[in-house]
């Protein structure tokens, strides 16, 4: 089966410009992640969609990101205007739906590597 | 919100050697508890998984112990090979799904 997709792969940009990033996840994955991986830490939650649906984003910071869902199937986040600490890995991921019984195995796609200089 | 904490956050062992990573949680409604195994520059991978509901759960040289009293978890490679260097993060999970990553573990194995 199909991996995770994510792009694009690098991007570079200047402060206070724009970005957006597209991922697709796994046929039939309700669940999707989107997180930050700053070097040397782990990967930090900043959105979680059950379908089209925000479960948590409590970790996004809202002033500058967005994501969206639309139809329940892929998704793009956006920062805007981007600062330089937004310099990191942006890692998406799907699962299958918990259905109440807790976590499931995420899949990740390949990331993309943020710059912003 | 949940907290997970994991250590040593670099460890170096002899090949053949066993390893252990340890990791603590804050909150009692976690009930998935994954590991997961990242190459340089390749995206993280599940290596071996638990739920609250077991205490142990073993799989070839990778073993997964889980104490919820104590709320800590912990991962162990037997036999360790060159080709298990790399970083290991553990996780907490909720009934949502929501995951809290530690910040990594940096596994070496010198030949």
């Amino acid at each position: 089966e199909a991996g995770v997709a994510q792009s694009p792969r690098y991007k570079i940009i200047e402060k206070r410009q724009s970005v957006a990033f597209w991922c697709n996840p796994i046929s039939g994955h309700a669940t999707l992640y989107w997180y930050q991986q700053i070097l040397g830490q782990g990967p930090k939650l900043l959105i979680q969609f059950q379908n089209n649906g925000v479960v948590d984003d409590s970790q996004l910071p809202k002033d500058r990101f967005s994501a969206e869902r639309l139809k329940g199937v892929d998704s793009t986040l956006k920062i805007q205007p981007a600062k330089l600490e937004d310099s990191a890995v942006y890692l998406c991921a799907s699962s299958l739906a918990g259905g109440g019984a807790g976590g499931r195995e995420q899949f990740f796609g390949p990331g993309t590597r943020l710059t912003v200089l | 919100g949940e907290n997970v904490e994991q250590h040593p956050s670099t460890l170096s062992v002899q090949e053949g050697d066993s390893a252990v990573i340890k990791c603590t949680y804050s909150d009692s409604a976690s009930n998935y508890f994954p590991w997961y195994k990242q190459e340089l520059g390749k995206r993280p991978q599940l290596i071996i998984d638990i739920r609250s509901n077991v205490g142990e759960k073993k799989d070839q040289r990778i073993a997964v112990t889980l104490n919820k009293t104590a709320k800590h978890f912990s991962l162990h490679i037997t036999e360790t090979q060159p080709e298990d260097s790399a970083v290991y993060f553990c996780a907490a999970s909720t009934l949502a799904g929501k995951s809290t990553f530690g910040d990594g573990t940096t596994l070496t194995v010198k030949p």
